[in-house]
């Protein structure tokens, strides 16, 4: 089956600790998305990859890194210079980055600082 | 001021009735418009998507996009207790722009 596989569902991390969220797609896309969801707020753009080896800051990137070393993964670390961590993380991915192509999600990674 | 408004809700309706939901937008750029269903604790999943001004229907499911006023609708037809969920609008100027989400209640 194509889709995009995000691993693991639930995520707890410690305070000062590095996780690292891994997000998986077989559509042969180009595009990768990760975005936060946050409640009553919507989506959240973190960071978005156009291509291998390249990508580019969202709307609230600030204690996030990735990498995008295969087309087919685009792992995203929340780092502990991320202050409020705990939400529902979404990997999505795209044919291209375009103006009129849709994009589709994985099933979230819940994470929360213990 | 969001480039994307949506009324949060909640919004609960009997089964059987008509669900309409709608989101503006202050960014005329955006050219593409969609729809995603996401139920409680799960990825958000494609509805439905248009990018020109009018109507497009998928079974139960019409959306409404008015270029001009900056407003798209979805309406759910003959809606069921299946439909419940939260709905979110999307739309595309090279990054996806959503609202916040409406949850949906569809009472038995």
């Amino acid at each position: 089956d194509g889709g995009i596989t995000q691993s693991p569902k639930y995520l707890f991390r410690k305070e000062g600790q590095n996780v690292t969220l891994s997000c998986e797609q077989n559509l042969n896309h180009d595009a990768m998305y990760w975005y936060r969801q946050d409640p009553g707020q919507g989506l959240r753009l973190i960071y978005y990859s156009q291509i291998v080896n390249d990508f580019q800051k969202g709307d609230i990137a600030e204690g996030y890194s990735v990498s995008r070393e295969k087309k087919e993964s685009f792992p995203l670390t929340v780092t502990s210079a991320q202050k409020n961590p705990t939400a529902f993380y979404l990997c999505a991915s795209s044919i291209e980055v375009s103006s009129n192509t849709e994009a589709f999600f994985g099933q979230g990674t819940r994470l929360t600082v213990v | 001021q969001k480039e994307v408004e949506q009324d949060p809700g909640p919004l609960s309706v009997p089964e059987g009735a008509i669900v309409s939901l709608n989101c503006t937008y202050s960014n005329s750029a955006f050219q593409y418009f969609m729809w995603y269903r996401q139920y409680s604790r799960k990825g958000p999943e494609l509805l439905m998507y248009t990018y020109s001004s009018g109507n497009k229907e998928d079974g139960r499911f019409t959306a409404q996009v008015d270029k001009s006023s900056k407003y798209i609708s979805l309406f759910i037809r003959d809606s069921q207790p299946s439909d419940s969920a939260t709905y979110l609008c999307a739309m595309n100027d090279y990054k996806l722009s959503f609202g916040a989400g409406t949850t949906v209640t569809v009472r038995a």
